[in-house]
C-alpha cells in the first residue's frame, strides 16, 4: 500500500513570496489533515477535511493560509504571502475515518521543510 | 498556551533497560491519547492509544500508563533497542473534538 506523498520535500523561498505544497493521501482514506511542525514543537493542526469538506480550520491563519481538496482525493495548502515564521515541517496526514478512535490509523507523509528567508 | 507538555527534550537509555517517557496534560476534558514515534525526514508513525476508561495499555515491548487524578501519561519501552532511538510524541483530545493536541516531543538515544 502506498503511503501519503507530499511535494516538494524542500522548498526555500524568501518573506513576502508564496509557496504551494502538496499532498496525496492513501487511496480510499477520507479524511485529509494537515499539521504544522515549527522546530522544536509538536505537530499543530492547521486544517481537517472530510472529502471535499473542511471539518476543521479553526488553527489556520486564514489572512495568509488557504487550503483545498477538490475532488475529494489530493490537497494543496498555500501560503500568500508567507512571513519569515512560516519556516516549518507542513505534514500531511491521512485516515479512513473521522472519528478520533481511528487516529491510531492515521498515517503522515514526510513533510515538506519551509525555510523562509 | 500548551496543553501537553512533555518536559524532557531527550532521554538516553541503554539498550537493554527500560525507557521511560513522560507527557503532562493541563485539560480535564481530555480522554483519548496517543504515542507517535518519528524519525528523522519521516512523518510520525502511531505507536500506541490508551481512554480514559483504562489506567494501563500494553503492546508487546510498549506500555502506556495513564494516571487521570494527576494528568499524567508515560510510555514504557521494554526492553529498550537501538531502532527505538527517535523522537516520541504524545497526543491528547476530549471527545468534544476530533483535533489532537502534540505535546513537544522527547527524543530517546538508545546506547547500544
Amino acid at each position: 500500500e502506498a503511503g501519503v506523498a507530499q511535494s516538494p520535500r524542500y522548498k526555500i523561498i524568501e518573506k513576502r513570496q508564496s509557496v504551494a505544497f502538496w499532498c496525496n493521501p492513501i487511496s480510499g482514506h477520507a479524511t485529509l489533515y494537515w499539521y504544522q511542525q515549527i522546530l522544536g514543537q509538536g505537530p499543530k493542526l492547521l486544517i481537517q477535511f472530510q472529502n471535499n469538506g473542511v471539518v476543521d480550520d479553526s488553527q489556520l491563519p486564514k489572512d495568509r493560509f488557504s487550503a483545498e481538496r477538490l475532488k475529494g482525493v489530493d490537497s494543496t495548502l498555500k501560503i500568500q504571502p508567507a512571513k519569515l515564521e512560516d519556516s516549518a515541517v507542513y505534514l500531511c496526514a491521512s485516515s479512513f475515518k473521522l472519528e478520533r478512535e481511528s487516529y491510531n490509523e492515521q498515517f503522515f507523509g514526510p513533510g515538506t521543510r519551509l525555510t523562509v528567508l | 498556551d500548551q496543553q501537553v507538555k512533555q518536559n524532557s527534550p531527550s532521554l538516553s537509555v541503554q539498550e537493554g533497560r527500560i525507557s521511560i517517557l513522560n507527557c503532562d496534560y493541563t485539560n480535564s476534558m481530555f480522554d483519548y491519547f496517543l504515542w507517535y514515534k518519528k524519525y528523522p525526514a519521516e512523518g510520525p508513525t502511531f505507536l500506541i492509544s490508551i481512554s480514559s476508561i483504562k489506567d494501563k495499555n500494553e503492546d508487546g515491548r510498549f506500555t502506556v500508563f495513564l494516571n487521570k487524578s494527576a494528568k499524567h501519561l508515560s510510555l514504557h519501552i521494554v526492553p529498550s533497542q537501538p531502532g527505538d532511538s527517535a523522537v516520541y510524541f504524545c497526543a491528547a483530545s476530549s471527545n468534544t473534538g476530533n483535533q489532537f493536541y502534540f505535546g513537544t516531543g522527547t527524543s530517546l538515544t538508545v546506547i547500544p
